[in-house]
């Protein structure tokens, strides 16, 4: 199996332009779920999908950023228009999810981003 | 007040060394716990799911106390191969990971 599959896996750019992560999640996984790292704030959750469809985006940080799941194997994160402060790694997880009482995300390599 | 508080460390040992290190977290409607594992500029992997009645996995030993709302990891005879970060996850009762900001562990020869 391949894995979560995410590009670019380096992204610079200036403020203010608009900046498109994508990922391809686990082929037969149902979910799928962007995360943020950042040295100050760790790892946020900003989105996750089930089955495609948006469940809970309380995590995006402002009407800036924005998630699309168009089919079950893929997913776009967009940040319009990029700021400095949003320069973190971007990570994309997906899971199995059979039961509700435990499953495990799989993470994808991540997207570096920088904003200048 | 952290969702999920962890000691940054760094923890430096030696090679053979026994470490713990101990998280704590706030919502007491949490209903699953995780250790995951991160490599420098690498993604988190799952490390070990947590038992309430505490769970073993080779040199890796989870604990639970949801009475204190405390999950533990013990790792023996520490090898080089574990330097890394170890995140703390909880999984809350909206079904959301929520992670710790992870303690450094750096294993010396």
């Amino acid at each position: 199996d391949a894995g979560v599959i995410q590009s670019p896996r380096h992204e610079v750019t200036e403020m203010g332009q608009e900046v498109t992560l994508r990922c391809k999640p686990i082929s037969g996984h149902n979910s799928l779920f962007w995360y943020r790292q950042t040295m100050m704030r760790g790892l946020e959750l900003l989105i996750y999908f089930n089955n495609n469809v948006p469940i809970d985006d309380s995590g995006m940080p402002e009407d800036r950023f924005s998630a699309k799941m168009p089919n079950a194997s893929f997913s776009t994160l967009k940040i319009q228009p990029s700021e400095p402060r949003d320069s973190a790694v971007y990570f994309c997880a997906s899971s199995l999810v059979r039961q509700v009482a435990s499953y495990e995300q799989y993470f994808g390599p991540g997207t570096r981003l920088t904003v200048t | 007040r952290k969702e999920v508080e962890q000691d940054p460390g760094p923890f430096n040992v030696p090679e053979g060394a026994t470490v713990a290190f101990n998280c704590t977290y706030s919502n007491s409607a949490s209903q699953s716990f995780f250790w995951y594992r991160q490599d420098c500029r690498k993604e988190p992997k799952l490390l070990m799911s947590v038992y309430s009645s505490g769970n073993e996995d080779g040199r890796f030993t989870a604990q639970l106390n949801r009475a204190s709302q405390y999950i533990s990891l013990l790792i023996r005879d520490s090898k080089l191969s574990d330097s890394a970060t170890y995140l703390c996850v909880v999984r809350d009762n909206t079904g959301k990971l929520i992670f710790g900001q992870g303690t450094t562990l750096q294993v010396k020869p």
